[in-house]
């Protein structure tokens, strides 16, 4: 089966452009979760949906940032206007459906975003 | 604080040599994940340990967990170069999906 996989791999822009990342979740995984991961900050889960619902969107940094699961194939985790200190990886993971973390998480290799 | 932190955070080994890294979390868990990340790479789910087991083993993997002392260790035996990379534990707030991800431990296993 296919993992996770997420597009663009690599993403350069500018400060104040829009961003968008895209993932999608493998098939039967009915929970999927953002994360940003940076060397100061190490990995931090900004939002996570189940059944295509947005759970827990606490870890949104700003009103910047805005997260879609449209159908339970795709998301999107949009950054509008970008800014210099968004520049991380990000990564997109995916759970089988299971008890609240009985689940292993399974990682996309994630979008290098670097905003100049 | 994070709810994982691992230490050490970085470790140099060589190969053929036993690797040790620790984890301490705060809140009560339903059970303990692993992640091994490689370079430029996604994390890879390792093991899983539940909060009534107090040790598990995957091949070259063992993992002790002590609720009493919220904390857990991962043990690889018999390093490889290619181990080389950052392990991470993780652990679910009680009942949620929320998954928070410790510090990381980067271990360099030398040839």
């Amino acid at each position: 089966d296919a993992g996770v996989i997420q597009s663009p791999r690599h993403e350069v822009t500018e400060m104040g452009q829009e961003v968008t990342l895209r993932c999608k979740p493998i098939s039967g995984h009915n929970s999927l979760f953002w994360y940003r991961q940076t060397m100061m900050r190490g990995l931090e889960l900004l939002i996570y949906f189940n059944n295509n619902v947005p759970i827990d969107d606490s870890g949104m940094p700003e009103d910047r940032f805005s997260a879609k699961m449209p159908n339970a194939s795709f998301s999107t985790l949009k950054i509008q206007p970008s800014e210099p200190r968004d520049s991380a990886v990000y990564f997109c993971a995916s759970t089988h459906p299971g008890g609240f973390g009985n689940q292993p998480q399974h990682f996309g290799d994630g979008t290098r975003l670097s905003i100049l | 604080s994070q709810q994982g932190e691992e230490d050490p955070q970085a470790l140099s080994i060589q190969e053929g040599e036993n690797a040790t890294m620790n984890c301490s979390y705060k809140t009560s868990i339903n059970n303990l994940q692993w992640y091994r990340q490689n370079s430029g790479r996604g994390l890879v789910h390792l093991i899983l340990i539940r909060s009534n087991e107090r040790e598990k083993h995957s091949g070259r993997l063992r993992v002790t967990l002590d609720t009493s002392k919220k904390s857990s260790s991962l043990l690889i035996t018999a390093s490889r170069a290619a181990d080389t990379a950052s392990y991470f534990c993780a652990t679910a707030l009680g009942g949620t999906y929320k998954y928070i991800f410790g510090t990381g431990t980067r271990l360099k296993v030398l040839a």
